[in-house]
């Protein structure tokens, strides 16, 4: 079964760094995009980025443009977010999401259970 | 970017009661619709996709209708399992993006 587990969240001071590590298993990751979805305590669901299956086309929400870089290392099954520039407001639940299609229709079908990041001094 | 907005915020139902949240999209997204449900603490759980296609594994009491800026996700009969926070999101256009939560709670 799909599995994606994410780890690499904690408490970081405004201003830091932090890299947050996505392990899949249950399918053949390098056929599939992927994504991070983020949710701050209490409120909605926000889409941060999106890779696809080989890498080659990246997209980013414009709140962390600049900041966060998404990657993946297919031969490990891994995927990566590495977040610089840390604000409070980027406190949150972060998902990483494998991304599925129905012809052109995209969707996350499958979430992993989350890694939550906080940004306090 | 595309808006999403949801009605309502919040409702309050009995179990067996037929429950409908609805989804407006700021412009036509054709049928480029999914549905997620969110218990406290979880992730979200995908429940329909394309705007009427039942996720494998997801009770035939989930449908989901319409296309273009107006969508309806519909539980038939409310079971206590069901009692979640329900999210549409957009997949026509980058960035996707996700409607507000309608949260479903015990009457």
């Amino acid at each position: 079964q799909v599995q994606l587990v994410e780890s690499g969240g904690g408490l970081v001071k405004p201003g830091g760094s932090l890299r947050l590590s996505c392990a899949a298993s249950g399918f053949t990751f390098s056929d599939y995009y992927m994504s991070w979805i983020r949710q701050a305590p209490g409120k909605g669901l926000e889409w941060v980025s999106y890779i696809s299956s080989s890498g080659s086309t990246i997209y980013y929400a414009d709140s962390v443009k600049g900041r966060f870089t998404i990657s993946r290392d297919n031969a490990k099954n891994s995927l990566y977010l590495q977040m610089n520039s840390l604000r409070a407001e980027d406190t949150a639940v972060y998902y990483c999401a494998r991304v599925s299609s129905w012809g052109e229709i995209e969707y996350f079908q499958h979430w992993g259970q989350g890694t939550l990041v906080t940004v306090s001094s | 970017d595309i808006q999403m907005t949801q009605s309502p915020s919040s409702l309050s139902a009995s179990v067996g009661d037929r429950v409908t949240i609805t989804c407006r999209a700021s412009q036509s997204i054709s049928s480029y619709l999914n549905w997620y449900q969110q218990k406290p603490g979880k992730a979200p759980k995908l429940l329909i996709y394309a705007a009427s296609s039942l996720q494998s594994g997801v009770p035939s009491r989930f449908s989901g209708s319409g296309s273009g800026t107006d969508f309806t996700l519909t539980i038939s009969s409310l079971q206590p399992e069901d009692f979640a926070t329900y999210y549409c999101q957009q997949s026509y256009s980058t960035p996707p993006t996700f409607g507000p939560g309608t949260k479903v709670d015990i009457k």
